[in-house]
């Protein structure tokens, strides 16, 4: 069974540049969640998806930060216009209907400069 | 509120040490508890993880027991590698709060050859 992909797997931009990243979860998981890890931290939630639905968002800096789901399947964060303190991986995770378990996928390292 | 609490780190052992890493929580009804390790410039993989109390998960050697009564869920090895070098994050779920994770902060674990 594949796993979560996420592309890239690196990017590197300037500050108030703009950057999208990309989630395919695991086939049939019908819940997504984005993260921001900061190195050196434990993972932090931005948003959990069920479907197509938002289920949380509460931690999602909005004025910068919007993610969408649009199919149910894969899904897409982007951050405009970026900040240096947005440097982090952005890590991307599923869950099956009615199990407890989260996959995480590998990550997209994003550096701003 | 719900919250995970593990030993600081980095934890330095020579190779085919005994490794105990120490995780209690604090949560509201009954969580599952998971360690998930973070191998260098990599995402989160899931390591093992427990439902129920007196439940011991194990995987690749490693192994934890969930304690309901001192509410702990400590991650035990008993021979290290250096190719176990990682962080490592305890962490909870419960179906109440929409199964998203309460992540511990991590813990580095260096072994040397």
């Amino acid at each position: 069974e594949a796993g979560v992909a996420q592309s890239p797997r690196y990017k590197i931009i300037e500050k108030r540049q703009s950057v999208a990243f990309w989630c395919n979860p695991i086939s049939g998981h019908a819940t997504l969640y984005w993260y921001q890890q900061i190195l050196g931290q434990g993972p932090k939630l931005l948003i959990q998806f069920q479907n197509n639905g938002v289920v949380d968002d509460s931690q999602l800096p909005k004025d910068r930060f919007s993610a969408e789901r649009l199919k149910g399947v894969d899904s897409t964060l982007k951050i405009q216009p970026a900040k240096l303190e947005d440097s982090a991986v952005y890590l991307c995770a599923s869950r099956p209907r009615g199990t407890d378990t989260q996959y995480f996928g590998p990550g997209t390292r994003l550096t701003v400069l | 509120g719900n919250s995970v609490t593990q030993m600081e780190g980095p934890v330095t052992l020579s190779e085919e040490a005994f490794l105990t890493i120490n995780c209690t929580y604090t949560a509201t009804g009954y969580p599952s508890l998971f360690w998930y390790v973070q191998y260098p410039g990599e995402g989160l993989q899931l390591l093992l993880k427990a439902t129920k109390a007196d439940d011991k998960g194990s995987n690749k050697g490693f192994e934890a027991t969930y304690r309901k009564e001192t509410t702990s869920f400590h991650l035990e090895k008993g021979s290290v590698q250096v190719s176990d070098s990682a962080v490592y994050f305890c962490a909870l779920t419960l179906m109440d709060s929409n199964y998203q994770l309460i992540w511990g902060a991590g813990t580095k674990l260096i072994i040397k050859p």
